[in-house]
């Protein structure tokens, strides 16, 4: 089975300081993990995605991730916040196994404010 | 490449209707998937299919179902609509939907009201 938590529901940051947004999962197998954002009645886009390649993964815009297996975490970073990236953004998992075809498992969002 | 299409964008239906969403995914996408996001269940999934098969399922009554056709497009349909199936249906394809780390690329949504 596969879960993920995502530990802060809101995040609030001034324009041009770091974004940290944490993650948190679950998977009976080797998890694929992403981060999707939505913006306001836009739909799902794709920031990154991990493949099991690098623990460190870049994104779009400059957004990364590090895949930690031993704290199960795959938390999302920014060195710089842009008013441009204030959306909600979803941490995904899909187990690599089992029954998981086509299923990704989506968090309950973190909704970003980026202040002038 | 077009991205994934949804047919309609907003739906106004009343309870006990039933209601058809359709989606076409990318070209050369063989796996589609639905979803359903409300703001108190967040996104959940619905099913998958692949190769007009149903792979998987998720928690959702039998009021909810699907399929796909042989050029890839789906549609899902729901039955004796209730006032809690008011949405934001979202549909994804991918390549293979497989284990193999293909990410899903997601349509804009159909917005369903259920009066």
């Amino acid at each position: 089975a596969q879960s993920v938590t995502q530990l802060d529901s809101h995040v609030s940051v001034s324009e041009g300081t770091p974004v940290l947004l944490r993650c948190n999962y679950s998977s009976s197998y080797s998890p694929s993990l992403f981060w999707y954002v939505q913006h306001p009645n836009k739909g799902l886009q794709l920031l990154l995605k991990y493949t099991s390649a690098a623990t460190l993964v870049k994104g779009i815009n400059g957004f990364e991730a590090e895949f930690k297996k031993s704290e199960t975490s795959f938390h999302l970073t920014k060195p710089s916040a842009h008013m441009s990236d204030a959306a909600e953004y979803f941490c995904v998992v899909s187990d690599q196994g089992g029954t998981s075809y086509g299923k990704l498992t989506f968090g309950q969002g973190t909704i970003l404010t980026v202040h002038p | 490449k077009a991205g994934v299409t949804q047919t309609p964008r907003y739906l106004i239906k009343t309870r006990g209707q039933q209601v058809t969403l359709s989606c076409s995914p990318i070209s050369g996408h063989r796996s589609v998937s639905w979803y359903q996001q409300t703001p108190g269940q967040g996104l959940q999934f619905l099913f998958e299919y692949f190769s007009e098969t149903q792979r998987n399922k998720g928690n959702f009554p039998g009021r909810f179902s699907g399929r796909q056709f042989s050029n890839s497009r789906s549609e899902m349909n729901v039955s004796t609509l209730e006032l809690g199936d008011s949405a934001l249906y979202l549909c994804a394809s991918s390549l293979r939907g497989g284990w193999d780390y293909n990410e899903q690329f997601f349509g804009p949504g159909t917005r369903l009201t259920v009066l």
